[in-house]
């Protein structure tokens, strides 16, 4: 069956701090995948998405990049967080839109 | 712009039934889906519509009517684990889906 990892599950990072978090599946090959983003009590907002190694699509211009270096990792980076950073970091898989999206446990990442 | 309508809070009594509803309006529109999350968790999958009617699923449906730009979600038996945010999200075109900002369901005893 196929799964979803994402790490770490928080994270406290200081303001013009790097930040780096993974995310990988297992179980599938060539899998979409997305980032998401979630403010408190608010719905997810697109970040990224990758059909492919290499292939990255942004959706919102941010503080933010993203990165596919092999077929079932996705990594999204930041050179300098920012306090507007902070949030619900979540990875997404999905085989199909029948079937929606499996989202990883996600990152809680608070910037101060 | 696109948008999607959704009330900010719900609240029932264990057993009753409940009705989230969601209006949206997209550039495009493949199909509406729904999704459950609990506090500090992930949400989780619950339906997706792309033609109109009824879909049931268990104690859940999840109706679209593509005309009227709408859908909404029904919970019936309702339990106190019912108790989550409920979000709709519209997969508008290609890879992309936007979601609502989420209804608060709060079942009471």
């Amino acid at each position: 069956s196929q799964t979803i990892h994402q790490w770490p599950a928080t994270l406290v990072q200081p303001v013009g701090s790097p930040l780096s978090l993974e995310c990988t599946v297992e179980g599938t090959s060539n899998p979409n995948l997305y980032w998401y983003r979630q403010a408190a009590g608010r719905g997810l907002q697109l970040l990224f998405y990758s059909v492919g190694i290499g292939q990255i699509s942004s959706e919102v211009p941010q503080n933010l990049s993203a990165s596919r270096p092999q077929d079932r990792q996705f990594i999204l980076s930041s050179k300098k967080l920012l306090l507007s950073d902070s949030g619900f970091y979540l990875c997404a898989w999905s085989a199909g839109a029948q079937d929606g999206y499996t989202f990883g446990s996600g990152t809680r990442l608070t910037v101060v | 712009g696109q948008s999607l309508e959704q009330p900010s809070e719900v609240t029932a009594v264990e057993g009753a039934i409940v009705q989230i509803n969601c209006t949206y309006q997209t550039s495009g529109f493949y199909g509406l889906s729904w999704y459950q999350q609990h506090d500090g968790g992930a949400p989780t999958f619950l339906s997706y519509n792309a033609l109109d009617g009824l879909e049931e699923t268990g104690r859940f449906s999840s109706f679209l009517s593509r005309s009227d730009s709408y859908g909404y979600l029904l919970l019936q038996e309702l339990q106190m684990k019912d108790s989550a945010s409920y979000f709709c999200a519209v997969r508008s075109g290609g890879f992309k889906t936007i979601f609502g900002a989420g209804t608060r369901l709060f079942v009471k005893a």
